[in-house]
């Protein structure tokens, strides 16, 4: 069976730039996470969604981060405008009925 | 702001040698998984912990959540460089599907 995918796995862009980043999560999960990592702050969560709808956004840093889910097997983390300080790496994660979690392998960001 | 903090923080020993991961909260959880992630990679659930006072093995991995459901371990013996990775422990509340994840353990055996 196919795990979360993400896309793209690598992104390099200038400040400035809207990123998007994407995620298809497993078929059948009804939970899905988007998740930062850093080596100062770890592994944080930024939004979570249940059956498509935002149940908690208070980990998203700032108005330059907004994340949708139009449909059960797709969702978007938008950044706009990028700064470098938003270089990390995004998981996405998902999961049925909130456990366990099961990552992608997520994109690696860097803003120059 | 719930904080879960692991011990140590790196940590690189030989094969074959026993080693014991610590996962501390002030704050207590209704249950606590622990992940291990390699390079380029997502992290990947290793086994979750229910009950205070909990014990588990996988192989040659055992994890236990403590009585007060605050804190936990994880005891490997005879590490092997398969093992080498970041350990993640992380803490789900009561009434809430959110994660908060530990501050991470690299461990690197040394063949």
């Amino acid at each position: 069976d196919a795990g979360v995918i993400q896309s793209p796995r690598h992104e390099v862009t200038e400040m400035g730039q809207e990123v998007t980043l994407r995620c298809k999560p497993i078929s059948g999960h009804d939970y899905l996470f988007w998740y930062r990592q850093t080596m100062m702050r770890g592994l944080e969560l930024l939004i979570y969604f249940n059956n498509n709808v935002p149940i908690d956004d208070s980990g998203m840093p700032e108005d330059r981060f907004s994340a949708k889910m139009p449909n059960a097997s797709f969702s978007t983390l938008k950044i706009q405008p990028s700064e470098p300080r938003d270089s990390a790496v995004y998981f996405c994660a998902s999961s049925l009925a909130a456990r366990p979690q099961h990552f992608g392998d997520g994109t690696r960001l860097s803003i120059l | 702001t719930q904080l879960l903090e692991q011990s140590p923080q790196f940590l690189s020993i030989q094969e074959g040698e026993n080693l014991t991961v610590y996962c501390n909260s002030s704050s207590v959880f209704s249950s606590l998984q622990w992940y291990r992630q390699e390079p380029g990679e997502g992290p990947v659930l290793l086994v979750t912990v229910v009950t205070g006072g909990e014990v588990k093995k996988l192989k040659r991995l055992t994890f236990q959540f403590g009585d007060a459901r605050k804190d936990s371990s994880l005891h490997i013996t005879a590490a092997q460089p398969g093992d080498t990775g970041l350990y993640l422990c992380a803490g789900e509340s009561f009434g809430n599907e959110k994660l908060t994840f530990g501050t991470g353990t690299r461990l690197t055996i040394i063949p």
